[in-house]
């Protein structure tokens, strides 16, 4: 069963900072991998896709990168700003069929 | 771009009480539609799926006669939390996606329904 972890749940930055966040994921036979955000009590927002054959997407000041074989990913946020503060998750899509198992996400707050 | 909505945002109801939540694609077809529980600092867990005009297929350990989707229209699906009980107190969200649920497409999310149950 496919589990994914994202380190760390938490984390606080001045704004400005460059910030890692990190998801890793137990079964490599992965279609594609997403990152999302969740604002407090709202739904979901992709940022970036990243299909198994790729090993980055950018976004503006966002980068996602892809190591499959590892299971592993990392969203890259540039010159963080306050706007940013939410809850970032990721989710593979280990079936095919747009099945997505998520991990508990990275809880951001950017300071001003 | 693609936009979900769901109704209602938030619903607080009695122990025993049944609840709709609608889920509606505003702007596209939505073939396949996907409902997930999210509870405090925990996953999207995923539900069910379903496709317009077929039964749901629901994920192991999720009962689907507490959970009654319909998928009547490529716009609009519903969950019905059936006899709802204080554990069933969470956050469901749903996605819907234009494509069948062979091979990946986008899935577009909805805000979410608050569902307190006293």
């Amino acid at each position: 069963k496919q589990e994914v972890t994202q380190i760390p749940a938490a984390l606080s930055v001045p704004e400005g900072e460059n910030l890692v966040l990190n998801c890793s994921f137990t079964d490599s036979a992965i279609y594609n991998l997403q990152w999302f955000r969740q604002d407090p009590g709202k739904g979901l927002t992709s940022l970036l896709l990243i299909q198994s054959s790729q090993r980055e997407q950018t976004s503006g000041r966002l980068n996602a990168s892809l190591d499959k074989s590892s299971g592993r990913s990392t969203l890259y946020i540039a010159a963080s700003q306050p706007g940013d503060s939410a809850t970032y998750l990721c989710a593979v899509d280990g079936s095919g069929y747009s099945t997505l198992t998520f991990g508990k996400g990275t809880m951001l707050l950017v300071s001003p | 771009g693609a936009v979900v909505s769901q109704h209602p945002s938030r619903v607080i109801c009695k122990s025993g009480t049944s609840v709709k939540i609608e889920c509606r694609s505003l702007d596209f077809q939505a073939t396949t539609m996907f409902w997930y529980r999210q509870f405090p600092k925990q996953s999207l867990m995923l539900m069910a799926t379903s496709n317009e005009g077929s039964k749901a297929t629901y994920e192991q350990g999720v009962e689907k006669d507490k959970f009654l989707i319909n998928h009547a229209s490529l716009t609009l699906s519903t969950l019905t939390v059936t006899s709802a009980h204080p554990e069933d107190s969470s956050f469901y969200i749903c996605s819907a996606s234009p494509g069948t649920s062979g091979g990946y497409n986008e899935q577009f999310f909805g805000p979410g329904t608050r569902l307190t149950v006293l």
